[in-house]
């Protein structure tokens, strides 16, 4: 167990429309980070916040929103959703800013009909 | 661009070593990773190597290290068919990791 809590394990939507997941970081990590899964682009970043504040973005597209709360777990929202978005979302967090160890979570499987 | 590469299969016979390379191209690497994935599964992260080491044994686990060359290896001794999986190699690039395209596992009996 890393510590690192993802809900739901499992979505299945339809196009166009929105979804959120949710991450809780390991107890005294302060960064969290998303990635997608997909088997044709593998694992992708797409954005890390720290302490609240964004602090770095990847191959995120303007359709994904992510945000982190005081109590530091974070929600990535998905809007109109296409069919291409159907991946494996994973959460990772480490205790500081970055350059660290990052433990993952189970993920959440996102299956767009 | 930073990039990560690594061979797609490896098959190995339960008891043997396998050996997992990977290369990468970001030379200010602070760790180099390797993470398990397993069949359904998150990723476990299984050990990490800090860019000033050139080897680092953790059980049944190496990690080799050459920067010269930037290579990256994994050896897992005594292989069991609960190793069958997919081991990806990560380098950190501007805090966020990289990730190569994982090497799947297969142990046969």
């Amino acid at each position: 167990d890393s510590g690192v809590t993802q809900t739901p394990k499992h979505l299945i939507t339809a196009t166009g429309q929105r979804v959120t997941l949710r991450c809780s970081p390991r107890s005294g990590d302060l960064s969290v980070y998303w990635y997608q899964q997909s088997l044709d682009q593998g694992l992708q970043f797409l954005i890390q916040y720290y302490n609240g504040e964004e602090r770095a973005k990847g191959n995120i597209l303007e359709r994904f929103s992510a945000q982190q709360f005081p109590d530091l777990h974070s929600e990535l929202n998905l809007s109109s959703l296409e069919l291409g978005d159907s991946a494996l979302y994973f959460c990772a967090s480490s205790p500081g800013r970055g350059n660290q160890p990052q433990h993952f979570g189970d993920g959440t499987r996102l299956s767009i009909l | 661009g930073e990039d990560v590469e690594q061979s797609l299969f490896l098959s190995v016979r339960e008891g043997d070593s396998s050996v997992i390379n990977c290369t990468y191209t970001d030379s200010s690497s602070t760790y180099l990773y390797w993470y398990k994935q397993e069949p359904g599964a998150g990723l476990q992260l299984l050990t990490y190597i800090f860019s000033n080491m050139d080897m680092k044994q953790d059980q049944r686990l190496t990690v080799l290290l050459n920067k010269k060359d930037k290579h990256l290896s994994l050896r897992i001794a005594d292989t069991q068919t609960g190793d069958s999986a997919i081991y990806f190699c990560a380098e950190t690039f501007t805090d966020k990791l990289i990730f190569g395209t994982g090497t799947r596992l297969q142990v046969f009996p």
